[in-house]
């Protein structure tokens, strides 16, 4: 079974403040890194797949980096605002296995 | 696209007592199902997956089981409930994404055992 790993476990910033959090999967047989934005009370929402090593993908003042040879990927947010404040989750999907999720990064932005 | 289903939204059950979880999917035929929980403080783990009619598969050994009587169709279920059972209960099908695949969630049941 795949070890995903995610830092922090919980993250309070102000408003206006930039982030960043980490994600870390095992690279071999790798084939898609996901991130989803999970709210409170509701179900998880895709932000990003990423499939190829360098690969930079943005959504507004949300971006993510992966590197699939060292097997970490980056999720940055800019300028936060209070409405940001969720659970990041990733997930690793490799060849022949089913997605497995890292425990997610609780961000709480304080207005 | 893709609707998914799940009922009930929230339930309180007594230790000891059975369950049954409902998943239905709309938009999507043979589509691979999944049983995802949450426990409190912790990140999403598989319980079950699916990928046709009565064919299931578990990740985690545990007093859980699943079913799949028809295509669209995914419940979760046990016989007698421990507290460890509580948790937010996910289903969830596989669906196209731009590059590749991905998972997309149902509403989710928030379960408490007592």
């Amino acid at each position: 079974i795949l070890n995903v790993e995610q830092s922090p476990q919980s993250l309070h910033v102000q408003e206006g403040d930039s982030t960043n959090f980490t994600c870390s999967f095992p690279s071999s047989n790798f084939y898609a890194l996901h991130w989803y934005r999970w709210e409170t009370a509701k179900s998880p929402e895709a932000l990003f797949v990423m499939t190829l090593n360098g690969d930079e993908k943005k959504k507004g003042r949300i971006s993510a980096t992966l590197n699939t040879k060292e097997g970490y990927s980056y999720l940055y947010i800019k300028g936060s605002q209070p409405e940001d404040s969720a659970t990041y989750l990733c997930a690793s999907h490799n060849y022949g296995q089913n997605f497995v999720f890292g425990p997610g990064t609780r961000l709480s932005v304080l207005p | 696209s893709q609707t998914i289903h799940q009922w009930p939204a929230t339930l309180v059950q007594p230790v000891g007592s059975p369950l049954s979880l409902e998943c239905t999917v709309e938009g999507t035929s043979n589509p691979n199902l999944y049983w995802y929980r949450q426990a409190a403080g912790r990140g999403l783990q598989l319980l079950f997956y699916s990928v046709g009619i009565g064919q299931i598969s578990s990740e985690v050994p545990q007093n859980l089981s699943a079913s799949r009587p028809q295509d669209r169709q995914f419940i979760l279920s046990s016989k007698k409930l421990l507290l460890s059972d509580s948790g937010f209960y996910l289903c969830a099908c596989l669906r196209d994404a731009l590059e590749g695949y991905e998972q997309y969630f149902g509403p989710g049941t928030r379960l408490t055992v007592t």
